[in-house]
């Protein structure tokens, strides 16, 4: 059984360009979310996708954008990169119809990002 | 907003010894609470969590951790610490149910020496 997969692993980008990260969710998960862990800091929620719909979002700018597909699987896009952006990105699935006692989120590999 | 608070940066243990990694947390509503583990390098692996029911929760390798509702603590703990346990560790709340809005806590750096 695979787990969540994030791709790709490492990326550098150079300030003001365009990156896309993709995410596959662990089999049978429905919900895919988004965190940016910053160097030394804990994860910090960026936004949340189910059923091909942003149901929560946290403190990032409209720069940060998704989207969830019908397999589940989800994209980040982050516009105008700042040098603050770089970041490991962060995705995490869960199974929001299994009731409570799986609501515990399994997390990829994440995404090293890098802007220069 | 919930949020939680690691208080300690960085924890060193004697391989053998138990050690405890110390969580806080704040919320409006009931909460739910977790602990994941993070290896260099690596996303973040699950432990255990606390929904309802026993205070003590067991986890995955030898992990578990006690509520406290009273003192709004959820501290991680292992009665024999090896030298593989040494890892970024954090807490984290959910004050919803049904939401992945979990809060992180800053971490907590466990170094177990031999």
């Amino acid at each position: 059984d695979a787990g969540v997969t994030q791709s790709p692993t490492h990326l550098i980008k150079t300030r003001g360009q365009q990156v896309t990260l993709r995410c596959s969710p662990k089999s049978g998960h429905d919900t895919v979310s988004w965190y940016q862990q910053a160097l030394g800091q804990g994860p910090q929620f960026i936004f949340q996708y189910y059923e091909e719909e942003e149901r929560q979002r946290g403190n990032f700018p409209d720069r940060f954008s998704g989207h969830q597909f019908p397999n589940y699987s989800s994209e980040l896009n982050v516009n105008a990169l700042w040098l603050g952006d770089s970041a490991l990105y962060l995705c995490a699935s869960s199974s929001e119809g299994q009731g409570p006692a799986n609501t515990e989120a399994f997390f990829g590999q994440g995404t090293r990002l890098t802007v220069v | 907003a919930q949020s939680v608070a690691q208080p300690e940066d960085q924890v060193n243990v004697a391989e053998g010894n138990p050690l405890t990694v110390k969580c806080t947390y704040s919320v409006s509503g009931n909460p739910y609470l977790f602990w994941y583990v993070q290896y260099p390098n690596r996303g973040l692996q699950f432990l255990l969590k606390y929904i309802t029911g026993d205070n003590l929760v067991k986890g995955s390798y030898g992990f578990e951790a006690e509520f406290n509702k009273s003192q709004t603590s959820f501290h991680l703990k292992k009665p024999s610490a090896l030298v593989s346990d040494s890892a970024l560790y954090f807490c984290a709340v959910r004050d919803m149910l049904w939401s992945n809005d979990m809060r992180f806590g800053a971490g907590t750096r466990l170094t177990v020496k031999p």
